[in-house]
């Protein structure tokens, strides 16, 4: 089956400093990757789309140098939150498309700020 | 209504009985997507319904939608306590981003 896995689960990191997340499709070949931080109350703000081999598409208010993301295959992508503070604080949540259709998500990396 | 909603909508049930969450959305989507969310963790897709479908049942769960009002549902039968979880509906048009609604909170109670 289609499996996402994202690491590190959870993690902390001092305001300022940064941290880098990863992705990982298991069992398909990703056809577009889309990075989305997920608030407290629940809402999905879409941060970039990634596609193989084509430029990164970001949201407005996200930009490459806040959220570099490199996606160097079909099935693995990596995004890091840089100088974190704490309107970053979220669930940052990878979502790989199989064949244009389906999204399957990873459980996430929940990000606290201190 | 998962869009237009400022807050998390919340649905209470008793286990056994039957719950309808229904969704509309603004543009054009080929294929709506049902997702839940457990206590942290990521969406997991449940069902999916593309423009061509006008209903999709898996288990005791069965997808509408409506493409000429914008609008699909989510329905469960014999709900139990195990579907506890926050649904969400998210539309998609070919190779393009998912835009999710705001979700519902499904509780089932014993």
């Amino acid at each position: 089956g289609a499996l996402v896995y994202q690491y590190p689960r959870r993690t902390i990191c001092k305001s300022g400093t940064s941290m880098r997340m990863e992705c990982q499709a298991v069992g398909f070949q990703a056809t577009s990757v889309a990075w989305y931080r997920q608030s407290p109350q629940k809402t999905f703000e879409l941060i970039a789309l990634s596609t193989v081999n084509s430029a990164i598409k970001y949201e407005q208010n996200f930009t490459q140098e806040k959220f570099p993301i490199s996606h160097p295959n079909l099935s693995f992508s990596s995004m890091t939150v840089l100088n974190a503070y704490l309107e970053d604080r979220g669930l940052y949540l990878c979502g790989a498309r199989l064949q244009n259709t389906e999204v399957f998500f990873g459980k996430g990396t929940r990000l606290t700020v201190v | 209504s998962q869009w237009g909603e400022e807050n998390l909508q919340a649905l209470s049930i008793q286990e056994g009985e039957d719950v309808t969450m229904n969704c509309s959305y603004k543009t054009y989507t080929t294929v709506v997507h049902w997702y839940r969310q457990d206590s942290g963790r990521g969406p997991a897709l449940i069902i999916l319904i593309r423009s061509n479908e006008r209903e999709k049942r898996s288990g005791r769960l069965r997808a509408t939608l409506d493409t000429s009002s914008q609008s699909s549902s989510l329905s469960i039968t014999a709900a139990q306590c195990e579907d506890t979880a926050v649904y969400f509906c998210a539309t998609s048009s070919t190779g393009s981003k998912l835009s999710f609604g705001k979700g519902a909170k499904l509780t089932v109670s014993p």
